[in-house]
């Protein structure tokens, strides 16, 4: 069964750089038709798309986050991984990377999410 | 301010059918993009509950139901249980904004 574990630092600091990494279980993320993405949702909030990409490097980004976000991927490591640049407190969040199906953009299989918190 | 408008809370009692609505715009659900929806427990990573409109995933019961007219999307669950009680979220894609957007989330409280 697939499975997507979250895994990177849980505290940064205000204008670094958050890292984190989504690493797959269970199946191949190159094997198939899928988009491999990133969602984010802040305290007490809703959810926010940050991007999404296919395991040969095609990225789609949302237009709000563009200019400070890289989605990656390592076929090899069979994982995919998020950078958010310069980083402030509004960018405090449960980051959870998630399998997006192919052809209307669904996220059926969810990692179980970490807690980033900016702060000095 | 979401893309996509829910309301932010709908309750039922324990056997009544609740519905939520999500609406959308003519870059998106008006557009001929397909309306997905999500369960959140509290603590937990987002669930589909729907996908494509109005298909239910396996395991999914079938007292759960999705449609989809024009601009907007609904999600009805009949036969309230208290493990219902979640936040729902609506997803699009956005034409105009090239990428997937979120309805702001609507908390279901079983009374």
């Amino acid at each position: 069964q697939l499975q997507l574990q979250e895994s990177g630092p849980g505290l940064v600091k205000p204008s670094e750089t958050l890292s984190l990494t989504c690493t797959v279980s269970g199946g191949s993320i190159s094997r198939s038709s899928y988009y491999w993405g990133w969602i984010r949702q802040p305290p007490g909030k809703g959810l926010e798309w940050i991007g999404s990409i296919y395991y040969s490097g095609s990225t789609h980004y949302n237009p709000s986050l563009k200019s400070r976000v890289t989605i990656s991927v390592d076929t090899s490591k069979n994982q995919f991984s998020l950078k958010v640049s310069s980083v402030t407190a509004a960018d405090t969040a449960v980051y959870y990377c998630a399998r997006q199906t192919p052809g209307n953009d669904a996220f059926d299989i969810w990692g179980q999410g970490t807690m980033v918190t900016v702060s000095s | 301010q979401s893309v996509l408008t829910q309301p932010p809370s709908v309750s039922g009692a324990p056997g009544q059918r609740v519905t939520i609505s999500c609406t959308g715009s003519s870059s998106n659900i008006g557009a001929g993009s397909d309306v997905h929806w999500y369960q959140q427990l509290p603590g937990a990573a987002p669930k589909l509950l729907i996908y494509g409109n109005s298909n239910r995933p396996s395991g999914v019961p079938d007292r759960v139901s999705g449609s989809k007219s024009g601009t907007s999307a609904s999600l009805a669950i009949t036969g309230l249980q208290a493990e219902d009680e979640a936040n729902y979220y609506c997803q699009s894609y956005d034409s105009s904004l090239s990428g997937v957007v979120f309805g702001g989330g609507t908390k279901l409280t079983v009374l």
